[in-house]
């Protein structure tokens, strides 16, 4: 079955570092989204991208967070300036948009760690 | 806005035996989907069931099950012959369809330990 893929899998930055997460979602999806998840906590939505632009993000995703397409396969996160409090797994998915059986595949996660 | 709520903070079941987890969420939308996410110790997040709003009939997917009360808002999820390897923490999930950009609402989860 085709999987989302997400490197690293663990990244520890010192706070004030940019760090770029980077993520293939699956080969013919058209959608993209970045949850992220606080040791504890429940996930939760940071940002969905298509047609190569940002279709809709959460409070969270303030101007530290960027999100792009380079390519025809990557979809990246980048956070400019890190926080302790950006300390997350933080999770890439992917979406088809066209099939009525309306799913969404997560990747295994990139655990970050800001010191 | 959507709001899910799960108010089992944690359950534990024991092996082959049966078990429920709840869920209920807030909507003003009629049209929806609801999903069960399974997250193991690896962190991974895993989709479990999925029910779409429309549909009377509750989903099935091997030993998983939901009961889905639309009027109730209510979306738990049973878990059949419990086995080790379901030990992990479960996330009920709510997406709205239609329009915009399908993000999920997730609950806090319900940590589930199967014991031997």
């Amino acid at each position: 079955e085709p999987e989302v893929t997400q490197t690293p899998s663990h990244q520890v930055t010192q706070m004030g570092q940019e760090v770029i997460l980077r993520c293939v979602p699956i080969s013919n999806h058209l959608y993209f989204y970045w949850y992220r998840q606080i040791l504890g906590q429940k996930v939760e939505f940071l940002v969905s991208f298509y047609n190569n632009e940002i279709s809709e993000k959460s409070e969270i995703f303030d101007d530290q967070f960027s999100v792009e397409r380079p390519d025809g396969s990557n979809f990246t996160l980048k956070i400019r300036s890190t926080k302790l409090e950006d300390s997350a797994m933080y999770f890439c998915a992917s979406r088809d948009g066209r099939s009525e059986e309306e799913k969404l595949f997560f990747g295994s996660g990139t655990q970050l760690s800001v010191l | 806005a959507q709001t899910v709520t799960q108010s089992q903070p944690e359950m534990s079941v024991q092996e082959a035996e049966t078990v429920t987890l709840s869920c209920t969420y807030d909507t003003s939308e009629s049209n929806y989907y609801l999903f069960w996410y399974k997250q193991p110790p690896s962190r991974q997040m895993i989709l479990v069931i999925r029910q779409e709003a429309y549909k009377q009939q509750n989903a099935t997917e091997n030993r998983f099950s939901v009961n889905f009360q639309k009027a109730a808002k209510s979306f738990s999820l049973k878990i059949s012959d419990s086995q080790l390897g379901d030990t992990a923490m479960y996330f009920c999930a709510f997406m709205e369809s239609g329009a915009g950009s399908y993000q999920l609402t997730f609950g806090k989860g319900t940590k589930l330990s199967v014991i031997p």
